[in-house]
């Protein structure tokens, strides 16, 4: 069955880096995404990264996968206060023309950056 | 400007109203998404439509019917709701409904509170 898992909660001091994590459950993920939610807001797509990938860097953001451990990570480097946000990890399965886009999602991690 | 607006922002209705949620976008997308967010469990999906044309009902419950007129609008009816129908509704878009590739972006949501 399809299941994404994550942390609930992140704390960090402005400046240091974050990671995020993110295990899911389907070895046939094709790609795999990181939104952002910031209070009040819909989703931003951040960034997302194919499973035939191990990494995808976009400026402060770094995304590793580990498609073995199905384990996927957002590094934010240099985090700021204005980070402070829900994050979701989801991912979207190749059903062979059938899955209709359907994304699962995590839970969301709260990230929460101090001055 | 996200490319997929939603309107209203807010609505509070009581159980035996009518209301509509709409969704617009100006993306030249052609697949079309209802997700509900609740305080309580991930993302759901509920409603796919591509082309038009309904693809996927996530097994919601009827007072939830959606509309699809064209590709660049999408309607969530609402009636005879309950109070754990409260919830953040979110429309989003993308290119096909297909996984590969499928990138979707998501509205700022319509914060639905149900008295």
């Amino acid at each position: 069955g399809e299941d994404v898992e994550q942390s609930l909660f992140l704390s960090v001091r402005e400046g240091d880096s974050s990671v995020i994590n993110c295990t899911y459950t389907d070895s046939s993920s094709t790609y795999l995404y990181w939104y952002k939610q910031e209070p009040g807001a819909g989703l931003q797509l951040l960034t997302y990264i194919f499973s035939n990938m191990d990494m995808k860097q976009d400026q402060r953001l770094t995304v590793l996968l580990n498609k073995k451990d199905k384990h996927l990570s957002l590094r934010i480097a240099d985090t700021q206060t204005g980070d402070s946000a829900i994050y979701f990890c989801a991912e979207s399965m190749d059903g062979g023309g059938t899955s209709y886009g359907k994304l699962t999602f995590g839970q969301g991690t709260i990230l929460t950056v101090h001055p | 400007e996200t490319g997929v607006t939603q309107t209203p922002r807010h609505l509070v209705m009581g159980m035996t109203n009518k209301k509509s949620l709409k969704c617009e976008q100006h993306l030249g997308h052609n697949a079309m998404y209802w997700y509900k967010q609740s305080a309580k469990k991930p993302l759901e999906l509920m409603f796919v439509y591509n082309f038009k044309e309904q693809t996927e009902n996530n097994s919601v419950p009827s007072r939830f019917s959606p509309e699809c007129p064209n590709s660049s609008h999408l309607f969530l009816h609402l009636h005879t709701l309950q109070p754990e129908d409260s919830a953040l509704y979110l429309c989003a878009s993308s290119q096909e409904v297909r996984s590969s590739g499928n990138t979707i972006y998501f509205g700022e949501g319509s914060w639905l509170t149900v008295v």
